[in-house]
């Protein structure tokens, strides 16, 4: 069945250093969406990417889909404590109509 | 708007009991999804229903486990002879139908002892 694997798992940084976490699918998908969780929250919706090649930015956050559709970054500049959190992303397939979860990377910012 | 609502927030159940885990979606929205999180692990799929019916239950671990929604709204998650393997929290998320980002509900931590 369809997978999507997350690297790192973990990423300890200082406050101000960039972080990059990276995405593959098994397979083609429809689109990507990423999500983040806070500690002992739910998963928060963040964006979804949809054309092969797409770029979006969210302030401090660019997000991209590569070229073949089954990998995707989430690039955070100048971390803040408030980024502290896992991102998870979540592959779309249009055939079966549900996301499938990565194992997300968590994210610890040192002040 | 009020978001996704669960209850019961936590579920304490002995090996062997039944549960019922109740999700409230945002008014309007026609997809409905169950997951499971253990600690350290993403969402794992369960049930996704499009409107009353269930589109995709190829999630659910086994027979024990069954999902409704019989009026296209709330669902009910229901765990027969519960395992201390099924502790963890469910969570359950609804959205508008198509590719469309999900909205997730706080969860329900079930804890079997």
């Amino acid at each position: 069945g369809q997978q999507v694997m997350q690297i790192p798992q973990y990423q300890h940084v200082q406050e101000g250093e960039d972080f990059t976490t990276y995405c593959n699918s098994s397979t083609t998908l429809s689109n990507i969406q990423w999500y983040k969780q806070r500690p002992g929250g739910h998963p928060v919706f963040l964006i979804q990417l949809v054309k092969s090649g797409e770029v979006k930015k969210q302030k401090r956050l660019t997000f991209q889909f590569g070229e073949a559709k089954k990998n995707s970054s989430l690039h955070i500049t100048a971390t803040q404590t408030t980024d502290v959190g896992t991102y998870f992303c979540a592959g779309y397939s249009s055939n079966t109509g549900k996301l499938i979860f990565g194992q997300g990377t968590t994210l610890q910012v040192k002040p | 708007g009020a978001g996704v609502s669960q209850t019961p927030s936590n579920k304490v159940t002995e090996k062997g009991k039944y549960v019922e885990l109740r999700c409230d979606p945002i008014s309007g929205h026609t997809a409905l999804y169950w997951y499971r999180q253990s600690l350290g692990q993403g969402p794992e799929f369960l049930i996704y229903f499009q409107g009353t019916g269930a589109a995709d239950d190829s999630g659910l671990p086994n027979d024990r486990f069954f999902a409704v929604r019989p009026e296209g709204s709330v669902s009910t998650l229901k765990i027969q002879r519960t395992e201390r393997g099924d502790s963890a929290v469910y969570l359950c998320a609804s959205s508008l139908a198509g590719p469309y980002g999900q909205f997730f509900g706080p969860g329900t931590r079930l804890t079997v002892l």
